[in-house]
């Protein structure tokens, strides 16, 4: 069964630091592995999709990756702003049922200024 | 083109009511996706539609939970006489043509059961 771990639960850094926020799931047979934000009471928001066969992703200032023999992903935030305070969510799509999305529980940033 | 719409987005209830929550996809996608967050949880998948047929339902509780995507009209998640520990937030996600596909999430129905 795949299970998704999100280490740390939550993270506060002063604003500036560079940071990593960490995703490791028990399954390599994935398709694909993504990363979202989700703010306070809000819905959630795609931020980065790596496929199974990529080794990494970037988008400005985020950038993620995949090592998917060892069941490992990274978030990699550089220059963290108080506006990256949210949830990040990882979630992975198995090979075995591809519609259901099997998500971690989160790492809570806050940024402070 | 609207997103994947979801309504209410709070909804209180007594124990033992009903709760129905709607979801209306992004125009054009024919497969709704339900998942459930706990208070501190990451989400949880419950269910997985296509206009009027169930293929996976494997996430949702037997008894009380019930969901359907009509062939008219948006996808309806109904909770039956609801407990305190159905309070949570449910989200609704859509994709075009298959389950492979990118889901899209609504903004989700946030339910307190008192």
């Amino acid at each position: 069964k795949q299970e998704v771990t999100q280490i740390p639960a939550a993270l506060s850094v002063p604003e500036g630091e560079n940071l990593v926020l960490n995703c490791s799931f028990t399954d390599s047979a994935i398709y694909n592995l993504q990363w979202f934000r989700q703010d306070p009471g809000k819905g959630l928001t795609s931020l980065l999709l790596i496929q199974s066969s990529q080794r990494e992703q970037t988008s400005g200032r985020l950038n993620a990756s995949l090592d998917k023999s060892s069941g490992r992903s990274t978030l990699y935030i550089a220059a963290s702003q108080p506006g990256d305070s949210a949830t990040y969510l990882c979630a992975v799509r198995p090979m075995d049922s591809s519609y259901k999305l099997i998500f971690g529980s989160g790492t809570r940033l806050l940024v402070r200024p | 083109n609207a997103g994947v719409m979801q309504n209410p987005r709070h909804l209180v209830r007594r124990r033992g009511q009903e709760a129905r929550l709607r979801c209306s996809p992004m125009k054009g996608h024919s497969h709704v996706y339900w998942y459930r967050q706990l208070p501190e949880e990451g989400l949880k998948f419950m269910v997985y539609l296509q206009k009027e047929n169930i293929i996976d339902e494997s996430g949702m509780p037997k008894e009380r939970f019930s969901a359907e995507f009509p062939k008219e009209g948006p996808s309806i998640l109904r909770i039956q006489q609801v407990v305190r520990g159905d309070s949570a937030a449910y989200f609704c996600a859509s994709s075009l043509l298959t389950g492979e596909e990118t889901q899209y999430f609504g903004p989700g129905t946030r339910l307190l059961v008192l």
